[in-house]
Order: C-alpha cells, then structure tokens, then sequence
C-alpha cells in the first residue's frame, strides 16, 4: 500500500549538535522525494528534494540521504539551530492519472534546546 | 520565489454555511492542490488540479467541491458546512516536469477553518 512513514515522532537536539531525522517509505516506484520544514502557524516550506536516481543531496546545511534497498529516506541538519525548530515532513511523489501527488509521513517535531 | 497565497488566515463559519477559501499562486504553476491538516492525520488531500477547468479527487473529497476558471486560481468550497470539517485547509502548487507531474508543491500560508 502506499505510506510514508517517520520512525521518531519527536527529537530534541541541544543547539549546535547535527539532527537526524528519518523516514520509511512503501512504494519502490516512487522517484521523487521532498523534505518539507513547517513551522507553527506557517504552511510546509520546501528544504530540498532528490530524484531516486541519486543517494545523496546537500544542501545549505542539510543532506538528504536516499536508501532504495530498504525504502529509507533521511534528513541530516548540520549544526542545529533554535530556527531549525519544527515539524518535518517528508513526501513522496507517486504517479496518478494524468500526474503525480504527494504522499506525506506523519510529521516528526524537532525541539533545539539552547 | 513562489508565493502562494490564501484569501484568510482564519475563518470562523456556522454549520450549514456555505463556505469559499480561495489560493492564489503567481508563477504559472499548472498543478494546483487542496488539502487539510488535522493532528494526528498529517497532510490529506482533498481535491487537485492538473490545468483550468479541470479537477481531480484526492483522498477525502466528500463534502468538498473545487473551481479552476484561471490558471492562478484554485477554489474550495465547502457547500454546507459541518463541525468535522474544522481544520487548517493548506493550498499547494507546483510547476510540471518532465510530463509525469513530479514537481515540488509550494504550499501557502493556511487557513485556519472554525465550523461552530
């Protein structure tokens, strides 16, 4: 069936430390995967994507790693800031009719203590 | 940068009302998407659209109908209001590529939606 899914619900990092944040998917036939970072009140903001013919992405201080062999997708935040506080989805693009939807994880919330 | 914009913030509404929450993007993006964002729930799309006058149903579509007169505009509405569909109603666009519809969505600000 399709889904996306997060492994932790919640994480807090101390400031400055690297985030991790990870994301199991089910449809091997997806080939496009998005990171979005929402803050509250806001809508999703887009951090950086990466096309499944690739395992690795960076970009300003975030890595985006792709696992195909065991459906695995994960977001690395590199020295984390109280900014860097929200809820982080990742989304996969699965084909549909004449186009493609998004299929969101549930959403883990990073808390940066100070 | 895209901007995706929503007619309001917040709304508060009576059941029974017949409700239009309105989005607007400025960068002649062909795909356009209605979801809603419950706790718990994440991101479930409602309704999307692919081109002007033309729509499809999401995942929860009941209750809800759409309009695409202009490439910019994606309009939902809700023709009789009921306290289940209190919730943040999020707009997305997204530009097509490569003829497979794959295209980051660029979501607008939300609008939260109070059904008394």
């Amino acid at each position: 069936g399709e889904s996306v899914g997060l492994h932790l619900p919640t994480l807090s990092v101390q400031e400055g430390d690297n985030s991790i944040i990870n994301c199991a998917y089910s449809n091997s036939a997806s080939d496009y995967f998005i990171w979005y970072k929402q803050e509250s009140g806001k809508g999703p903001q887009f951090i950086i994507d990466i096309r499944s013919n690739m395992d690795k992405r960076q970009g300003q201080r975030v890595t985006v790693l792709l696992n195909k062999t065991v459906k695995h997708l994960s977001l690395q935040i590199a020295a984390t800031q109280p900014g860097d506080s929200a809820v982080y989805f990742c989304a996969e693009n699965i084909l549909y009719n004449q186009g493609g939807k998004l299929i969101f994880g549930q959403g883990t919330e990073l808390s940066v203590k100070p | 940068d895209v901007k995706v914009t929503q007619s309001s913030r917040y709304l508060v509404k009576r059941t029974g009302e017949k409700v239009f929450l309105e989005c607007v993007q400025d960068m002649d993006h062909e795909n356009m998407f209605w979801y809603r964002q419950d706790p718990g729930l994440g991101l479930r799309l409602i309704y999307f659209s692919y081109d002007v006058k033309m729509k499809e149903k999401g995942d929860i579509p009941e209750g809800y109908s759409v309009s695409r007169e202009k490439k910019e505009r994606f309009s939902l509405i809700l023709e009789s209001a009921s306290t289940n569909q209190t919730s943040m109603y999020l707009c997305a666009s997204s530009l097509e590529e490569t003829g497979r519809g794959i295209g980051t969505q660029y979501f607008g600000p939300g609008t939260r939606l109070l059904v008394l």
